[in-house]
């Protein structure tokens, strides 16, 4: 029974759409990330959210729009989609505590723009 | 500068090794200190937590020296299932029970037979 599930696990699209990329968590976490791991397999945080509440926002372009319908749920849109998009998008919970340093990463979404 | 910089090796040991990472981190904020591992085209997963005293997992010590904002990872009796990447993470203090944990780059070990 898979804790944090991202759909889909793969996304071949072209310059220019519009795609999004889903993330449930089953662990009754309150707070979900979006991390961004690029071709040299940087991992670099995007958003946090706390109880569907934007937290952390990391000068993200705004052609990326996290939406959260519940503390379960964190769907990431990304319009225009850009060459410099094609990475490997992972989602992630953790409880609400502080120092907790585990967070639960999904399997990751890869996504490559044409 | 990164905020977290780690030597992005690769590290080639034979079995059996001990091998060390090493990791420095820029923001004195920063509270909490973890190594995560990660397989090839696989998610990161916890490793260890990182203390001050100097913490032990069976085979992985960690430790941590605040003042030089400098953290470290040592596996003994290196297995080829060690063989992944590990991700040196901080957490950066960001206001109630937020937590924005910071990577860095990894460090890649390949255990050989």
């Amino acid at each position: 029974d898979t804790a944090v599930s991202q759909t889909p696990k793969y996304l071949v699209t072209q310059m220019g759409n519009d795609k999004s990329i889903k993330c449930e968590q089953n662990l009754g976490h309150d707070t979900m990330y979006w991390y961004k791991q690029d071709s040299k397999k940087f991992l670099k945080i995007m958003f946090s959210y706390n109880n569907k509440e934007l937290i952390i926002n990391e000068t993200v372009p705004n052609r990326f729009s996290p939406k959260s319908p519940d503390k379960a749920h964190l769907n990431l849109h990304i319009n225009s989609l850009e060459l410099g998009d094609s990475a490997v998008y992972f989602c992630a919970s953790s409880p609400l505590r502080e120092d907790t340093g585990e967070l639960f990463f999904g399997e990751g979404s890869r996504l490559t723009v044409l | 500068r990164k905020e977290v910089e780690q030597d992005p090796g690769p590290f080639n040991v034979p079995e059996g090794a001990t091998v060390a990472f090493n990791c420095t981190y820029s923001n004195s904020a920063s509270q909490s200190f973890f190594w995560y591992r990660q397989d090839c085209r696989k998610e990161p997963k916890l490793l260890m937590s990182v203390y001050s005293s100097g913490n032990e997992d069976g085979r992985f010590t960690a430790q941590l020296n605040r003042a030089s904002q400098y953290i470290s990872l040592l596996i003994r009796d290196s297995k080829l299932s060690d063989s992944a990447t590990y991700l040196c993470v901080v957490n950066i203090a960001y206001g109630g029970a937020t937590n924005k944990l910071i990577f860095g780059t990894g460090t890649l070990l390949a255990v050989q037979p």
